[in-house]
């Protein structure tokens, strides 16, 4: 039972480039969500997932995509990087509506854009 | 909309004495709960102690305890017997709604001394 696996756990992007951060998991959660993590800020949430098709934005959305094409997968797409993207993002899913028993966080991907 | 605060951003601690780290927060919900999260330095989040927002029974594990105190809003992390590896930012977090969102403070950043 691996948990929550985020991909890559290290990344440095040019301005302007695009990627995604992968983020898979093993236990048939059917929510799923990214924050991003930045010194001073606590944890801000980027988009979430009710479940397999269903998406909606957070706090700060803006420059990040996402899908949700099966129960496992959630990536998060950067259309064009840009420096104030640089940050930790970390995957977190849980079981269900109310988050009873928290959530299941990945181990985070450091991102660098310059 | 849900808030967070914790306006501690750092505090220190000598091995093997007791600290508390306070949290205050706010929601039009009725039906909550309430997480604390460490961050070592290893970056992974890991899930403290939850409490229902429906128990008035203060949550314990083990060295750690919470000071749940519903009418003032208030969530404080009380760690007993501190110990060096409790060294680490601890983010105090409110789950609310159909849609399991978890909202987090801004993190405080525990020194334990030897």
């Amino acid at each position: 039972n691996a948990g929550v696996t985020q991909t890559p756990k290290f990344q440095v992007l040019k301005t302007g480039q695009s990627m995604t951060l992968q983020c898979a998991q093993d236990m048939n959660h059917e929510y799923m969500s990214w924050y991003r993590q930045d010194p001073g800020m606590g944890l801000r949430l980027i988009h979430y997932s009710v479940g397999a098709g269903i998406t909606d934005q957070g706090e700060v959305p803006n420059g990040y995509n996402v899908s949700r094409s099966t129960t496992e997968d959630f990536p998060l797409r950067l259309l064009s990087a840009a420096p104030s993207q640089t940050s930790v993002y970390f995957c977190a899913s849980s079981y269900s509506g109310l988050p009873t028993y928290g959530y299941t966080f990945g181990s985070g991907t450091r991102l660098t854009v310059v | 909309a849900q808030t967070v605060t914790q306006s501690q951003p750092e505090m220190s601690v000598q091995e093997a004495e007791t600290v508390t780290l306070s949290c205050t927060y706010d929601t039009s919900e009725n039906n909550y709960y309430l997480f604390w999260y460490k961050q070592p330095p290893s970056r992974q989040m890991i899930l403290v102690i939850r409490q229902e927002a429906y128990k008035q029974q203060n949550a314990t594990e083990n060295r750690f305890s919470v000071n749940f105190q519903k009418a003032a809003k208030s969530f404080s992390l009380k760690i007993s017997d501190s110990q060096l590896g409790d060294t680490a930012m601890y983010f105090c977090a409110l789950g609310s709604g159909a849609n399991s969102k978890l909202t987090f403070g801004k993190g405080i950043t525990l020194s334990v001394r030897p």
